[in-house]
């Protein structure tokens, strides 16, 4: 059961460029949400999905963007990095929402913006 | 504003011991807490939650503790063994379906 899974595990970009991070759960889950983790910090929501097709902005959504074509994949693009972007970022999903809301996370991507 | 609060950012504790856990909050729209237990390289595993309408739930060696008015939830682990060092979040949701996590703490247990 291989549960939330994100690729890649680690990424360094230069400023200025782009990239996808996947995440990818086999849970069936509707709900679906990407985290960042600075050091020192606790997690913050970037964007969140209820289901395919339907996705809204988190506490932090600027500089990124998402789409939800599937239940299964939830990709989160940034588009033009910048140093701080540098983040390890985590994908969650979760069955519903309230308060049976348990989040399953995936192992993070840790990514470095030179 | 920090809604969710861990003071303290680091926690010892011998094994065999009871480590308590702290985090307050500030949002009394929260009305659900949880506990995520997270190892280095690794993402937060969901430990033990809590719904505002109780004031305690316990799983085995873990108990969370709820006091609406104080606005204040602990996590007690007993007996405390070294496998249990970790950095432990709060985090609470509301009826927003989003969860609002404190900074984490580091538990330590020593041999």
């Amino acid at each position: 059961n291989a549960g939330v899974t994100q690729t890649p595990k680690f990424r360094i970009l230069k400023i200025g460029q782009s990239m996808t991070l996947q995440c990818t759960q086999d849970m069936n889950h509707n709900y679906m949400y990407w985290y960042r983790q600075d050091p020192g910090m606790g997690l913050k929501l970037i964007y969140y999905s209820v289901g395919a097709g339907i996705t809204d902005k988190g506490e932090v959504p600027n500089g990124y963007n998402v789409s939800r074509s599937t239940t299964e994949d939830f990709p989160l693009r940034l588009e033009l990095a910048a140093p701080s972007q540098t983040s390890v970022y985590f994908c969650a999903s979760s069955r519903q929402g309230g308060d049976t809301d348990t989040q399953y996370f995936g192992p993070g991507t840790r990514l470095t913006v030179l | 504003d920090q809604q969710v609060k861990q003071n303290s950012p680091s926690l010892s504790v011998q094994e065999g011991r009871i480590s308590i856990l702290n985090c307050d909050y500030t949002n009394s729209m929260f009305d659900y807490f949880l506990w995520y237990k997270k190892y280095p390289a690794e993402g937060p595993t969901f430990l033990i939650s809590i719904s505002s309408i109780k004031d305690k739930n316990e799983d085995g060696r873990f108990t969370v503790f709820l006091n609406k008015s104080a606005k204040h939830l602990s996590l007690h682990i007993v007996p405390s063994q070294p496998g249990d060092s970790a950095v432990y979040f709060c985090a609470a949701g509301g009826s927003n379906y989003k969860l609002t996590f404190g900074k984490g703490t580091l538990l330590t247990v020593n041999p």
